[in-house]
């Protein structure tokens, strides 16, 4: 009965990987986000989905793409992983645009190597 | 000058005294004011919300907001070795983003 799954939960990868993070929510929010938490512990907002459509997308390298096949899933594909990407990744979702409380899933931690 | 900031802490409390936490932002026009509890290795948890002025109370916790003064606070009441955790401070403006700050540590001690 969990409310938002992430996986994996770990990742280890080696620099120039792809590497895909999956996400699903089970509240039936709208919107799902990304957030990047780096080793500071400071937690970035990288993108947000309402409704499959992408309405945040932060300054991020365009090596990052997320993906919304519908409204309870929110994928996070990340091309030629760099030594600089590894952090912790959390998805995020909450009612909708109006809705700011947000409910966050366990977190991925991805480790470059 | 960063969005969101918070003193890194670690703020150190004995068993049942007050712990007070404090934030504050630059953007004027934020409208939506959060505390998230982190414990070490998890995600974090939504414990306050403040939209408006004044005090919130739920529980142990109360959430203080001064809009004029740009600072949002968090008092823990009586507080318990199991509140040790890193609380994030969390502003929400007229767009979707929500900014965190860096955190503050807390640790109560026994």
């Amino acid at each position: 009965d969990t409310a938002v799954s992430q996986t994996p939960k770990y990742l280890v990868t080696q620099m120039g990987n792809d590497k895909s993070i999956k996400c699903e929510q089970n509240l039936g929010h709208d919107t799902m986000y990304w957030y990047k938490q780096d080793s500071k512990k400071f937690l970035k907002i990288m993108f947000s989905y309402n409704n499959k459509e992408l309405i945040i997308n932060e300054t991020v390298p365009n090596r990052f793409s997320p993906k919304s096949p519908d409204k309870a899933h929110l994928n996070l594909h990340i091309n030629s992983l760099e030594l600089g990407d590894s952090a912790v990744y959390f998805c995020a979702s909450s009612q909708g645009l109006a809705f700011p409380d947000k409910f966050f899933g366990p977190g991925t931690r991805l480790t470059v190597l | 000058q960063k969005e969101v900031e918070q003193n890194s802490g670690p703020l150190s409390v004995p068993e049942g005294a007050i712990a007070s936490l404090n934030c504050t932002y630059s953007d004027r026009v934020s409208q939506s004011f959060f505390w998230y509890r982190q414990y070490s290795g998890k995600s974090p948890e939504l414990i306050m919300s403040i939209y408006s002025n004044g005090d919130k109370e739920d529980g142990r916790f109360t959430a203080q907001l001064n809009k004029a003064s740009q600072y949002v606070s968090l008092l823990i009441r009586d507080s318990q070795p199991s509140d040790s955790a890193t609380y994030l401070c969390a502003v929400n403006g007229n767009t979707d983003k929500l900014i965190f700050g860096t955190g503050t540590r807390l640790q109560v001690f026994p």
